[in-house]
């Protein structure tokens, strides 16, 4: 199975900074997603992000607000830009490998 | 849109007690069905899943049965254990496991 890991595990940002959000897996993988999850709410996936292309984006999340990166097939990055208090959340990151999708242990984002 | 609706928690039993957490589900056509774990300070793991009609997903004395005729996926465990409290999402996702799509998430609280 997929090992994926987060930086930072959690953060405290002022209002109108950004913050990036790593995730690295430790094979090759095609396909990559970031998802919110909010407090005492489900998961939502905010983009999948392929390698060598641009990132697609859900309904409701802009490239502006939370551009992704995907350089490599075991790396990617998420920003968060200009924070506000509404992004206080717990990012996951994930990918898929042999039908099972394996989510990394999350970022855990607080905004003041 | 596919979306799944799961009984809201937090649900809290004494230990050996018997648990069902119910979950029903909307999609177009044949979706697969999954229920995720997430225990305090951890990311998301899958629990179980099950991907046609009448099949029966277990893991770790955890069960549940897609019932195509209901749209339901209900989770049970004979015997629970306070090593079982954790927060555990019911999910789908279409063909081509792409796209998951989570219910809120019901908290489980296992007491002595």
């Amino acid at each position: 199975s997929a090992v994926i890991s987060q930086k930072p595990s959690r953060d405290i940002c002022q209002r109108g900074t950004s913050l990036t959000i790593q995730c690295q897996v430790d094979s090759q993988v095609t396909m990559m997603f970031w998802y919110r999850q909010q407090p005492g709410q489900s998961l939502t996936l905010i983009a999948t992000a392929n390698q060598g292309s641009e990132a697609t984006y859900e309904s409701g999340f802009v490239i502006d607000k939370f551009p992704i990166s995907r350089p490599n097939l075991t790396f990617s990055t998420l920003t968060v830009s200009n924070m506000s208090p509404e992004d206080s959340s717990i990012y996951l990151c994930s990918e898929i490998t042999g039908n099972e999708q394996f989510f990394g242990p999350g970022t855990r984002l607080t905004v003041l | 849109g596919n979306s799944v609706t799961q009984m809201e928690g937090p649900v809290t039993l004494s230990e050996e007690a018997f648990l069902t957490i119910n979950c029903t589900y909307t999609a177009t056509g044949y979706p697969s069905l999954f229920w995720y774990v997430q225990y305090p300070g951890e990311g998301l793991q899958l629990l179980l899943k099950a991907t046609k009609a009448d099949d029966k997903g277990s893991n770790k004395g955890f069960e549940a049965t897609y019932r195509k005729e209901t749209t339901s996926f209900h989770l049970e465990k004979g015997s629970v254990q306070v090593s079982d409290s954790a927060v555990y999402f019911c999910a789908l996702s279409g063909r081509g496991y792409q796209k998951v799509t989570f219910g809120i998430g019901t908290k489980l609280q296992v007491i002595p």
